[in-house]
């Protein structure tokens, strides 16, 4: 059971944009920074966001990410079907002393 | 380029020790300030940090499998490695291996890096 909690599950149509939450307390999001992972079927999970708010290189603006108190949330707009992934937010913790992740959340675009 | 590469056996029988090597290319394993871990992702599920390793070898392990879990780096081959005891079904997942890297400008880590994964079967 993960310390990270998120949607199991998210949805939206070509062009919307969807907003996938991450909620914690105040041992991981609450004291440290957020990152968000993408995890297309098949592959790898790849860096999506990290420090709260910041994109890697050769990820488009349309994701966003913002965190506030003990939760964040991943903002993604102009959906596009390549979009179809799981997401997951990951945090270190304090308690644990480690990262933790959310249990992913499955982003359809319908 | 950097890039990660994990290997190892496919299948672990039960109770036996299940071992696997990240080979590192494009970055130095001793590079100050990253550190390597090893992530896995049971079918169908989330992901799991397993732990981490830094060059010196100091390590963390997930306290809910610390008993059962060693990591090691071996510097002369550019490789880092995990070894899991007493493996039972509930083992069998997608193993990655993963650098992290702290990185700008916060200077905050992230696992920036990952290995395409290597599916270990527990079984008998």
């Amino acid at each position: 059971q993960s310390v990270l909690t998120q949607p199991p599950s998210a949805s939206g149509t070509p062009g919307q944009g969807v907003i996938i939450s991450c909620s914690g307390s105040s041992a991981n999001i609450g004291s440290n920074t957020v990152n968000w992972y993408q995890q297309s079927p098949g592959a790898a999970p790849k860096l999506l966001i990290y420090s709260n708010d910041h994109r890697p290189s050769g990820v488009p603006g349309r994701f966003s990410a913002s965190k506030s108190g003990t939760s964040a949330s991943l903002a993604i707009n102009g959906l596009r079907s390549e979009d179809e992934a799981d997401y997951y937010c990951a945090a270190w913790d304090d308690s644990l002393n480690g990262p933790q992740f959310g249990g992913g959340t499955k982003l359809t675009v319908l | 380029q950097v890039h990660l590469q994990e290997s190892g056996p496919g299948l672990v029988k039960p109770s036996q020790a299940l071992s696997l090597t990240c080979t590192v290319s494009g970055d130095s394993i001793s590079s100050r300030g990253n550190y390597w871990s090893w992530i896995r992702q049971r079918p169908g599920k989330g992901l799991e940090c397993i732990g981490y390793i830094f060059y010196g070898g100091t390590t963390s392990y997930n306290p809910s499998l610390r008993s059962r879990v060693t990591m090691s780096v071996d510097t002369s081959k550019n490789q880092f490695s995990l070894k899991l005891t007493s493996v039972t079904a509930a083992d069998t997942a997608l193993y990655y291996c993963a650098r992290a890297s702290a990185l700008r400008p916060t200077g905050n880590y992230a696992f920036d890096i990952w290995g395409q994964g290597t599916m270990v079967t527990v079984s008998s």
